[in-house]
């Protein structure tokens, strides 16, 4: 089946120490999407991908950054962790037809701890 | 900029009880509406979708909504809930001028009583 995967599933790291999260797609959709989702919350868009252009919401720290090397991948890197960077990091895609806003295919999430 | 509202954000009820989970949004212009499902453990899921056209929609596992242009609403119902339905339940919208952007609602989780 066609899917969103998010690799790994948890991951922890320590104050300070970089990590990358990563999101690999079979859909072919043109449109990547990186969210955090803290506890009880809404998920809320960090950036996104339209194609090779990155696109980053103005509230986004610059700790988090994204790579998109090719259409399948996407990289969300955190520079320096800290303890309030604790949230689950959903991926999600689209295919933008023309213009058109379609539906977003969410992945399932990476589950990151900060200790 | 665009604002989704969950005024309920936990609600408990007993199998076979009738649902209705309340979403309002902040923009004038033309919106296309979504609500997602995500249960236990498990990833966000597309229950169903407003474009255009004819206002109720109908979703996945028996699950509709309504859109009511005059209120900015779009509230999910189900008739009779199952245990199964057991989730949190998210509103989310993309306006005309947010390009590919979707906003959220805060969520609402459900806990269906067996």
């Amino acid at each position: 089946d066609a899917m969103v995967i998010q690799n790994p599933r948890y991951q922890v790291t320590q104050f300070g120490k970089p990590v990358t999260l990563s999101c690999s797609q079979t859909l072919n959709h043109n449109v990547m999407y990186w969210y955090q989702q803290k506890s009880s919350q809404a998920p809320k868009l960090l950036f996104h991908y339209y194609d090779k252009d990155f696109n980053n919401e103005a509230d986004t720290p610059d700790n988090f950054q994204s790579r998109r090397p090719n259409t399948s991948f996407c990289f969300l890197d955190i520079r320096s962790p800290g303890l309030g960077d604790a949230a689950m990091y959903l991926c999600a895609t689209s295919r933008d037809r023309q213009g058109v806003f379609v539906e977003q295919y969410f992945g399932p999430g990476t589950r990151l701890t900060v200790t | 900029a665009q604002s989704v509202s969950q005024h309920n954000h936990h609600v408990i009820l007993s199998e076979a009880a009738s649902l209705e989970l309340g979403c309002n949004y902040s923009y004038g212009g033309t919106v296309n509406l979504f609500w997602y499902v995500q249960y236990p453990g498990q990833h966000l899921q597309l229950l169903l979708k407003y474009f255009s056209g004819d206002p109720l929609v109908k979703g996945i596992k028996g699950f509709e909504a309504e859109f009511i242009k005059s209120k900015f609403s779009f509230n999910l119902r189900k008739p009779s809930v199952q245990w199964s339905d057991t989730a949190e339940y998210f509103c989310a919208v993309n306006g005309d001028n947010a390009g590919n952007m979707l906003t959220f609602g805060g969520g609402t989780r459900l806990m269906v009583k067996p």
